[in-house]
């Protein structure tokens, strides 16, 4: 079965070191990768997105995500954090195969710490 | 401004008391999803939508049911909760193919 792992729960950092942030899917059948974000008490937003071309993709606050087919993997990158990431990250995957459907992983709570 | 919109943002019910939370968005997107939320779990798919009159079980339908009658709207009923149904429940959008989906803010739901 089609599934996505994150498996850090939580990721603690001190402000402005370096994070990454692990996503792993389990087949490397033609996928689209998506990150989302969910602030505390809020709904989930999208933070970057791989369809296809260069595989490594940014947002506009900072975050990268690279695209690896052989190691089926896509995680989030970020040089310097900021406070206010502090948040719920959510890796998620749609196969080609499967009409639209969207799998996420568990997410990853990034805590920003002064 | 296009945005999913979900009602009621936050509810407390007793088990058997049927009830729907509605999901709206005026984006005219074809697709249409909701999701549960629980700690550890991320979330999983309950019931999805590819158009209008046209839904499909997800991952976790049992217990739910929905209806697609007008593309905008996509509400979600529980005909008889359980408090195995307490959980954070959303709302989501998109246009035909692999886009990004947009996200209502979210339906806190306690089943006592």
């Amino acid at each position: 079965a089609q599934s996505v792992t994150q498996l850090d729960s939580q990721v603690p950092v001190f402000e402005e070191a370096p994070v990454e942030l692990r996503c792993n899917y389990s087949s490397s059948v033609s996928v689209y990768l998506f990150w989302y974000v969910q602030y505390p008490n809020q709904g989930l937003q999208l933070l970057l997105k791989y369809l296809s071309g260069s595989t490594l993709v940014e947002s506009i606050n900072g975050f990268e995500a690279e695209f690896n087919k052989s190691q089926t993997s896509f995680h989030l990158r970020k040089p310097s954090v900021h406070i206010s990431d502090t948040a719920e990250y959510f890796c998620a995957v749609t196969w080609m195969d499967s009409s639209y459907k969207l799998i996420f992983g568990s997410g990853t709570r990034l805590l920003v710490r002064p | 401004e296009a945005q999913v919109t979900q009602n009621p943002r936050y509810l407390i019910t007793v088990t058997g008391k049927k009830l729907t939370v509605t999901c709206s968005q005026n984006m005219n997107h074809e697709y249409m999803s909701w999701y549960r939320q629980d700690p550890g779990l991320g979330l999983r798919q309950i019931y999805y939508s590819m158009n209008v009159e046209v839904t499909d079980k997800g991952d976790v339908p049992e217990g739910y049911k929905v209806s697609r009658k007008e593309k905008r709207n996509f509400p979600l009923i529980l005909e008889s909760p359980s408090p195995n149904q307490t959980s954070l429940y959303f709302c989501a959008s998109k246009n035909s193919g692999p886009y990004e989906q947009y996200f209502g803010p979210g339906t806190r739901l306690t089943v006592t």
